[in-house]
């Protein structure tokens, strides 16, 4: 069976403190691997795909990158609007995502 | 602006009741999906259609019914059976089998259902 963990639950940062979420995922024949970022009482909004080992994607402050067993989303000196739950996903056969319970990200200023 | 709307963004449901939450989406997309997701938990598929007037069931279909008659509609019913229907309900829609593979799912805004 398809599954995805996120570590930590909860992340409680200072801003300028960079750290990183973990998702670490079992299926068989992955076929992509998302991120998303989930705003309190909003849809999640994409961020990033990744397919192969060794990919690794940057927008701003956030960079992902992909093993053949996790991705970790790393943050870069976050700000407190990167405060939001980030979602990772990951497509196996057919078009279905197998989604992990996120992580809930905090940056106080 | 291309996107996916869901409505109503906040719906009150009494025991006994069927409901209908409405989702539309301008992306031409081929493939929609409804998602349910509940506090702690990551999202749970209820239904999935690839293409209009075929659709299939998720890992929590029970209780629940879709439609897809037309290429940017995909209402869900959450129906009297479901026993545990409180919750927050999402929308979304990929480019399907014409993306070669690619499985980008954009979200809508959500709708929250409360049974009272």
């Amino acid at each position: 069976e398809d599954q995805v963990t996120q570590s930590p639950e909860a992340l409680r940062l200072q801003e300028g403190e960079s750290s990183s979420l973990n998702c670490s995922y079992t299926v068989s024949g992955l076929r992509g691997l998302f991120w998303y970022r989930q705003d309190p009482g909003k849809g999640p909004e994409f961020l990033f795909t990744l397919y192969s080992a060794g990919e690794e994607k940057e927008k701003e402050r956030l960079k992902a990158t992909l093993t053949k067993k996790e991705s970790f989303l790393h943050i870069t000196a976050p700000k407190p609007e990167d405060s939001a739950t980030y979602l990772c996903a990951v497509q196996a056969h057919g078009n279905k995502l197998v989604f992990g319970a996120g992580t809930i990200l905090r940056v106080k200023s | 602006d291309g996107g996916i709307t869901q409505s109503p963004k906040y719906l009150f449901r009494k025991e006994g009741q069927n409901v209908t939450l409405s989702c539309e989406q301008n992306l031409n997309h081929d493939a929609m999906y409804w998602y349910r997701q509940d506090p702690g938990q990551g999202l749970r598929l209820i239904y999935y259609s690839q293409i209009v007037n075929d659709f299939q069931k998720g890992d929590i279909a029970e209780g629940y019914s879709v439609s897809r008659e037309k290429k940017e509609s995909f209402p869900l019913t959450v129906t009297s059976a479901q026993k545990n229907p409180t919750a927050f309900y999402l929308c979304a829609s990929s480019i399907g089998v014409a993306g070669q593979g690619r499985n980008e799912q954009f979200f809508g805004p959500g709708t929250r259902l409360t049974v009272l």
